[in-house]
């Protein structure tokens, strides 16, 4: 069975701390996203990555770097955490096909606190 | 740009009852359609997608979504609900013309089932 596994269920950070995030698929898929996910406001995408040291800002990127060094993992930064990032943070992957879409294969989600 | 609506943000219904969840795109050609589930502190599930071919698409679960393009539509039905399928639901939409693969999320719907 296909896997994206997200570290962290739940964390707790302190407003200042640079906190990481990690994602890893096991699905050799080819992009990667992040997202965040607020009631009433739906999933957000913060940053996305199609290939290896490729990344794009998603739309709403500030406050927030990633990185991914290698193909299976996909790193979310928050460099300098604040109250208002608190949040639950959803990791994706997909395959690119030029034939029709693959849907997005999600982890379980990291629900930040910042206190 | 694409982007969804999701109109509902709470539907409830009696177990066994017929459930429609509604779902409204704008973009100027065939988009790519998705309907996901979410059950309490997981993250998305996959129920069924449309890109091209048959515009009634049946998924998991026993769902199906009929894409309608006369009215952006892309609405998700079971005929029988079960108290299991109490979660939030969210549509996507994606722009294969863009050669991207970011996907838009609604705000989503959640349903609540009464015994």
């Amino acid at each position: 069975d296909v896997k994206v596994t997200q570290s962290s269920r739940y964390l707790v950070k302190r407003t200042g701390e640079k906190v990481f995030l990690e994602c890893v698929q096991d699905m050799d898929h080819e992009n990667m996203f992040w997202y965040r996910q607020d009631p009433g406001l739906g999933l957000r995408l913060i940053y996305f990555s199609y290939d290896v040291k490729m990344k794009e800002k998603g739309d709403i990127p500030e406050g927030y770097s990633v990185s991914r060094e290698k193909k299976e993992r996909f790193s979310l930064i928050l460099e300098s955490a604040s109250t208002n990032q608190t949040s639950m943070y959803l990791c994706a992957s997909s395959q690119i096909t030029g034939q029709g879409a693959y849907g997005y294969t999600f982890g379980s989600g990291t629900r930040l606190t910042v206190v | 740009a694409q982007s969804v609506t999701q109109p509902d943000i709470h539907i409830t219904v009696s177990e066994g009852a017929s459930l429609e969840l509604r779902c409204n795109y704008s973009y100027g050609a065939t988009p790519y359609l998705f309907w996901y589930v979410q059950s309490p502190g997981q993250g998305l599930q996959l129920l069924l997608k449309y890109f091209s071919g048959d515009t009634l698409v049946q998924g998991i679960k026993g769902f199906e979504a009929e894409f309608k393009r006369s009215q952006s539509s892309f609405n998700l039905r079971k005929p029988s609900v079960h108290w299991s399928d109490a979660a939030e639901y969210f549509c996507a939409v994606g722009a294969p013309l863009t050669g991207t693969y970011k996907y838009i999320f609604g705000t989503g719907t959640r349903l609540k089932v009464l015994a």
